[in-house]
């Protein structure tokens, strides 16, 4: 079945660690994005790329970074600059980045910070 | 820029009852509009959306939404509710001049009451 993978589902952090979440799709789909969601706040776009090895900023990109040198895999690093990371972070792709295009979600990987 | 309203935080019905969910979006073109459904701990199902043509939009799982241009809402209709609705609900519209970029409203917690 296609469909679009995160791991881990909980993550732990520690003070000045970096961590990385996986996002993986076989859709086959071209655009992929990162969100971050807060109790309350509904979903807040943090990076997002069109095309393998091409990404740009969202809302909310202080403290991550991202890489995209596959197709299929989009994923996050939390930096230890990014000094309120406890959320959930939810990963989102489709078909092309034209605005028509519908975007479907992963399961989503909860931080927690030690 | 665009925004979308979620006017209810949190809506309790009884099971077999009808709902309604609000959203208002602000926008000054032909909007591209969704509705997304999130149980506890998980990612995001799409439930149905509107680009064009006939402004009443049949979803999954029953659920319907109209687009009132005039009232620049998209609500999210069911004519009877199931226990397993319950659930968060979101609102989304995808940003002019963008590549597929959602704006999210900060949705709506469904309990259903058995």
């Amino acid at each position: 079945d296609g469909g679009i993978t995160q791991s881990p589902k909980y993550l732990f952090r520690k003070e000045g660690q970096n961590v990385t979440l996986s996002c993986e799709q076989n859709l086959n789909h071209d655009a992929m994005y990162w969100y971050r969601q807060d109790p309350g706040q509904g979903l807040r776009l943090i990076y997002y790329s069109q095309i393998v090895n091409d990404f740009q900023k969202g809302d909310i990109a202080e403290g991550y970074s991202v890489s995209r040198e596959k197709k299929e895999s989009f994923p996050l690093t939390v930096t230890s600059a990014q000094k309120n990371p406890t959320a959930f972070y939810l990963c989102a792709s489709s078909m092309s980045g034209v605005r028509r295009e519908t975007q479907y979600f992963g399961p989503g990987t909860r931080l927690l910070v030690l | 820029a665009q925004s979308v309203t979620q006017p209810d935080i949190h809506i309790t019905v009884s099971e077999g009852a009808s709902l309604e969910l609000r959203c208002n979006y602000s926008y000054g073109a032909t909007p591209y509009l969704f509705w997304y459904v999130q149980s506890p701990g998980q990612g995001l199902q799409l439930l149905l959306k509107y680009f064009s043509g006939d402004t009443l939009v049949q979803g999954i799982k029953g659920f319907e939404a109209e687009f009132k241009r005039s009232q620049s809402s998209f609500n999210l209709r069911k004519p009877s509710v199931h226990w397993s609705d319950a659930a968060e609900y979101f609102c989304a519209v995808v940003r002019t001049g963008t590549a597929s970029k959602l704006t999210f409203g900060t949705g709506t917690r469904l309990q259903v009451t058995l």
